[in-house]
């Protein structure tokens, strides 16, 4: 099983909609989790981190379910300029600790 | 603002060749990081660096070396490049009490 699994996409979608991806990891251990959006042939760049008690940043949530070991981006009103790839990133614990980053998902928000 | 900075942003070696890819931050960050992203593989460590002078190895680290000798700049070595190492690199650095790792722009080698 991998560390960190995402569904690769794409996830295509019309302007306005709402989209949600899920990312699973298998380590219990992990306490760190973030959402990093990567644009095409572009660096990866943190979008938001995760926290236990979930968090909004505008049209965008994070929540984080320990039970089940994964964490979810909900996309709100999409907008064109979402197209992106969404990478799921989990490190193990503070300082250095080992970070995992997901394969991506890919958007495509069509007009 | 520069932030991370690679060279260079495109190569093509031949098998057998050598380059180096240099990484450079002005945040100065404690962690430096070199990731390797190939297509369905996600980003995958090569190795890493948590202080000057320090380095440590990734994920795949085979054919690969590094050196931090000034904190501020981390060296990625390819002693003779094979073409399984096509691929994009990112050079990433974090600090100590920081979330956010920043990243370079990439680096596309290709090795023919």
């Amino acid at each position: 099983r991998k560390e960190v699994e995402q569904d690769p996409g794409p996830f295509n979608v019309p302007e306005g909609a709402t989209v949600a991806f899920n990312c699973t990891y298998s380590n219990s251990a992990s306490q760190s989790f973030f959402w990093y959006r990567q644009d095409c042939r572009k660096e990866p760049k943190l979008l938001m981190s995760v926290y236990s008690s979930g968090n909004e940043d505008g049209r965008f949530t994070a929540q984080l379910n320990r039970a089940s070991q994964y964490i979810s981006l909900l996309i709100r009103d999409s907008k064109l300029s979402d197209s992106a790839t969404y990478l799921c990133v989990v490190r193990l614990g503070g300082g250095y600790q080992k970070v995992t980053f997901g394969i991506g998902t890919k958007l495509q928000v069509i007009p | 603002n520069a932030g991370v900075t690679q060279t260079p942003k495109f190569r093509v070696l031949k098998t057998g060749q050598s380059m180096t890819l240099l990484c450079a931050q002005d945040m100065n960050h404690e962690y430096m990081y070199w990731y390797r992203q190939d297509p369905g593989m996600g980003l995958r460590l090569i190795h890493y660096s948590v202080g000057e002078g320090t380095t440590a190895k990734g994920e795949v680290p085979d054919g690969y070396n590094v050196s931090r000798l000034k904190k501020q700049n981390f060296l990625l070595g390819l002693e003779s490049a094979a073409p399984s190492q096509t691929s994009v690199y990112f050079c990433a650095s974090r600090g100590s009490s920081d979330t956010e790792a920043f990243f370079g722009q990439g680096t596309r080698l290709t090795v023919v």
